[in-house]
């Protein structure tokens, strides 16, 4: 069974830190791999997705990696903002359907 | 991008009573869509699948009877809690999918049970 688990489970940092938030999985065989942004009682908004033949993606200030052979993705925040606090959700894309396998988040808080 | 719409986005009803949640995908047809239910500071756990026009997939531990799921067309699934009680109280989020392409997510209906 699919297990995520995501450290730290909060980090508080001062604004314009470089930031790296971890996630491991315990099973290889995944389809791909995402990472979601959670802001207090909302749905989720997809920030980058990694296909399982994929190293590495970016968009803007976000840089998340997949290591399949280690079972490990980080996503790096430059320059971090204030806005960039949020919940920080990984989850794993394996099943035939599409469903996803989430780890339980890293809460963010970025101080200005 | 593709939009989900799901609504209510908050309800608090006695217990007993039984709540239907909609999600909608206004932008594009959704093949199958996904039900997950979030507890505080816990990860969301994905609930059931549905497929347009045939009966969900409830994940192991999830009362099929309760939890009743209707995907009757490319653009709407419901979620009904039937019998709702105070331990069903939780955040549910909806997300629908064109045949695996990556999931869209609504914003998701926080349920109280008083």
């Amino acid at each position: 069974k699919q297990e995520v688990t995501q450290i730290p489970a909060a980090l508080s940092v001062p604004e314009g830190e470089n930031l790296v938030l971890n996630c491991s999985f315990t099973d290889s065989a995944i389809y791909n791999l995402q990472w979601f942004r959670q802001d207090p009682g909302k749905g989720l908004t997809s920030l980058l997705l990694i296909q399982s033949s994929q190293r590495e993606q970016t968009s803007g200030r976000l840089n998340a990696s997949l290591d399949k052979s280690s079972g490990r993705s980080t996503l790096y925040i430059a320059a971090s903002q204030p806005g960039d606090s949020a919940t920080y959700l990984c989850a794993l894309g394996g099943g035939s359907q599409g469903n996803l396998i989430f780890g339980k988040g890293t809460k963010l808080s970025v101080k200005p | 991008g593709a939009v989900v719409s799901q609504h209510p986005s908050w309800v608090i009803c006695k217990s007993g009573t039984s709540v239907k949640i909609e999600c909608r995908s206004l932008d594009f047809q959704a093949t199958t869509m996904f039900w997950y239910r979030q507890f505080p500071k816990q990860s969301l756990m994905l609930m059931a699948t549905s497929n347009e026009g045939s009966k969900a997939t409830y994940e192991q531990g999830v009362e099929k009877d309760k939890f009743l799921i209707n995907h009757a067309s490319l653009t709407l699934s419901t979620l009904t809690v039937t019998s709702a009680h105070p331990e069903d109280s939780s955040f549910y989020i909806c997300s629908a999918s064109d045949f695996n392409q990556p999931q869209h997510f609504g914003d998701g209906t926080r349920l109280s049970i008083l």
